[in-house]
């Protein structure tokens, strides 16, 4: 079945601990990207990846790390994590970024003491 | 630059009625424009997209959108609201180039018995 899967689904941490959010997508798709979802606020991109090994900013990327050392995985870093980072994290992919339709994963609901 | 906007932060309908959610948007190129839903606690599904063919676009659920171009307009309409269709509704445009997807802030949908 095609789909994009995060890790963990939930998470509860204090302020200054490290994360790591992992989303994998088995559609071999070019694209993938972090959105953060708060009230009022809809959705905004963190950051988004081309291929391998490129990525760019977003919208709201400060306080937020990603890597693609592979074209299937796009996982999500939190080095110091705080309140205001509180959120509902998606991963998504695409095959390309313009033009074609994103596949979401589930979601990662994070919450930050 | 490209925006969204969804006129309509909340909507309110009675099952069995007509269903309007709003999307205007902005773009310097030919945009391709979306729909997705969000049920409660899951992540977003793709409704149905325009990609510059046909101008009225069918989607799954029942859902259509018509592309016009000189309102600059992507309205999201269903003939008949159900139960099921209660949930929160994003637009999003992506146009050429290397600019990520861009959605709106949502519109929540209530359905009413």
């Amino acid at each position: 079945e095609a789909q994009v899967t995060q890790n963990p689904r939930y998470l509860i941490t204090v302020t200054g601990k490290k994360l790591t959010v992992t989303c994998s997508q088995n559609m071999n798709h070019e694209y993938m990207s972090w959105y953060r979802q708060d009230p009022g606020l809809g959705l905004r991109q963190i950051y988004y990846s081309m291929n391998v090994e490129v990525t760019d900013k977003g919208d709201v990327p400060e306080g937020y790390k990603v890597s693609r050392k592979e074209k299937r995985n796009f996982p999500l870093i939190l080095e110091s994590p705080s309140p205001n980072q509180t959120s509902l994290y998606f991963c998504a992919s695409s095959w390309r970024l313009a033009g074609y339709e994103q596949y979401f994963g589930p979601g990662t609901r994070l919450t930050v003491t | 630059a490209q925006s969204v906007t969804q006129l309509d932060s909340h909507v309110s309908v009675s099952e069995g009625t007509p269903v309007l959610l709003r999307c205007n948007y902005s773009s310097s190129y030919s945009p391709s424009l979306f729909w997705y839903v969000q049920h409660p606690n899951k992540g977003l599904q793709l409704l149905l997209k325009y990609t510059s063919a046909a101008t009225l676009v069918k989607g799954i659920n029942g859902f259509e959108a018509e592309f016009k171009k000189s309102e600059t307009s992507f309205h999201l309409t269903k003939p008949s609201a159900h139960m099921s269709d209660a949930a929160e509704y994003f637009c999003a445009l992506s146009d050429s180039g290397n600019t990520p997807l861009v959605f709106g802030k949502g519109t929540r949908l209530s359905v009413i018995a």
